[in-house]
């Protein structure tokens, strides 16, 4: 298995809402990361996630609230979030901190906030 | 922190022409860089990477770049652009070993 599964594809929430995304893989891959993307741009960065503990959180609100429960597994909990967030939200593994990192991505969760 | 830069955000081919992304990064030691493919309404998928080992990497689809210290350039070619070439292109440096930055992007847009 060489994917990143990233669920739901599209989400559309209000401003009051709580809602979560979700991100597999089963690589053994023991970095995981949030990234962001807004159209016709780059990804940004959002969170690391090595050895299922946080190291690198790019001052990211709080209403976004990463959660890695297990090596193969990774969340991004929103919660009261505003339109500008409305983004596509990428979830990548990595086989660990060291070295040339290749990314593995997922197809991205597309976040509509109304 | 280590950036690269992408020169030109737009890139128009005819088919089997050659495509050249530019791409040109800033760092005092060798990176690692990336060069990323992505199509609409997907994630990023890896072309190449360069990790020292050899100046002129091979990857997938027929691309290729070549490492250039003195001109600090990591260029992506094909000698023949293909229909199915058409998408965003990101180069990317690897700062400190768990950040992956991203250039501005270029789309490769490829006429019949």
């Amino acid at each position: 298995d060489t994917e990143v599964t990233q669920t739901p594809k599209h989400l559309v929430m209000g401003m009051t809402n709580k809602k979560s995304l979700k991100c597999e893989q089963h690589m053994g891959h023991r970095a995981m990361y949030w990234y962001k993307q807004k159209a016709k741009k780059p990804p940004e960065l959002m969170f690391v996630y090595s050895y299922e503990k946080l190291s690198i959180n790019e001052s990211v609100p709080s209403r976004f609230s990463p959660e890695c429960p297990n090596s193969s597994l990774l969340n991004l909990h929103l919660h009261a979030l505003q339109p500008e967030d409305s983004a596509l939200y990428l979830c990548a593994s990595s086989q660990s901190g060291a070295g040339a990192n290749v990314l593995t991505f997922g197809a991205g969760s597309r976040l509509t906030v109304l | 922190a280590q950036s690269v830069t992408q020169l030109g955000s737009h890139v128009s081919v005819s088919e089997g022409a050659l495509v050249l992304l530019r791409c040109n990064y800033s760092s005092s030691v060798p990176p690692y860089l990336f060069w990323y493919v992505q199509y609409p309404n997907q994630g990023l998928q890896l072309l190449l990477k360069y990790t020292s080992a050899a100046t002129l990497v091979k990857g997938i689809n027929g691309f290729e770049a070549e490492f250039k210290k003195s001109e600090t350039s990591f260029h992506l070619t094909k000698p023949s652009a293909h229909m199915s070439d058409a998408a965003e292109y990101f180069c990317a440096v690897d700062n400190a070993g768990n950040m992956l930055t991203f250039g501005g992007g270029t789309r490769l847009m490829v006429k019949p």
